[in-house]
């Protein structure tokens, strides 16, 4: 399984842009990135997810490098809505495992009023 | 569009009784659906995944004859915790794919808790 790195957490302030990185050395040709996010209490959200050109949505957009070993999920104007845990996730492709997704700890976004 | 629904969304049960948990794709045909189990401070763990009208492929560590899951159509699939204990306690999550591949639509959660 190709694995992911993320800070654990983060801080931005109201109205003001984030940006939360994602380190995937190991990503293959065929990996997509999905980027999930998890507020308080409530089950995870999809939020963006790519494979080779950046990506835009009206939540978030997705910047991809060029050599795909990372990416950032990029807020353009955090709110206080915003806080939450955000999940960088390639899941895994093939098989029986088709689609499954294997969460870890997560990036904790804080979002300062 | 692609909503996933759970019931309910909270249960307090005494030990030994057994609870089930249901999880709908309200505007799409879930043709998988996953399973997860999160204790808190923690992530989510996969449980089990299913496919509608086949068996569900349980995770390692995963007692399939404590955790009954059922995906007999599209847009309902069911976990049962059988003989539930306190160590069960848990906020459990499901998620549907099928509405777009590769995304993943989750439930809003059902917290159990097993006194």
């Amino acid at each position: 399984d190709a694995k992911t790195t993320q800070p654990n957490s983060m801080e931005s302030n109201e109205e003001e842009p984030v940006h939360l990185p994602c380190n995937h050395s190991t990503i293959s040709g065929t990996d997509y990135i999905h980027w999930y996010r998890q507020l308080p209490s409530q089950g995870p959200e999809y939020v963006i997810h790519g494979l080779t050109s950046n990506v835009n949505n009206r939540m978030a957009s997705l910047a991809i490098a060029e050599d795909r070993k990372s990416s950032t999920l990029i807020l353009h104007r955090a709110t206080l809505r915003d806080a939450a845990v955000y999940y960088c996730i390639l899941p895994l492709a093939g098989g029986t495992s088709y689609g499954k997704l294997t969460f870890g700890q997560g990036t904790i976004l804080t979002v300062h009023p | 569009g692609a909503v996933v629904s759970q019931h309910p969304s909270w249960v307090i049960c005494k030990s030994g009784t057994s609870v089930k948990i249901e999880c709908r794709s309200l505007d799409f045909q879930a043709t998988t659906m996953f399973w997860y189990r999160q204790f808190p401070k923690q992530s989510l763990m996969l449980m089990a995944t299913s496919n509608e009208g086949s068996k569900a492929t349980y995770e390692q560590g995963v007692e399939k004859d404590k955790f009954l899951i059922n995906h007999a159509s599209l847009t309902l699939s069911t976990l049962t915790v059988t003989s539930a204990h306190p160590e069960d306690s848990s906020f459990y999550i499901c998620s549907a794919s099928g509405g777009e591949p590769d995304t993943q639509y989750f439930g809003p959660g059902t917290r159990l808790t097993v006194l």
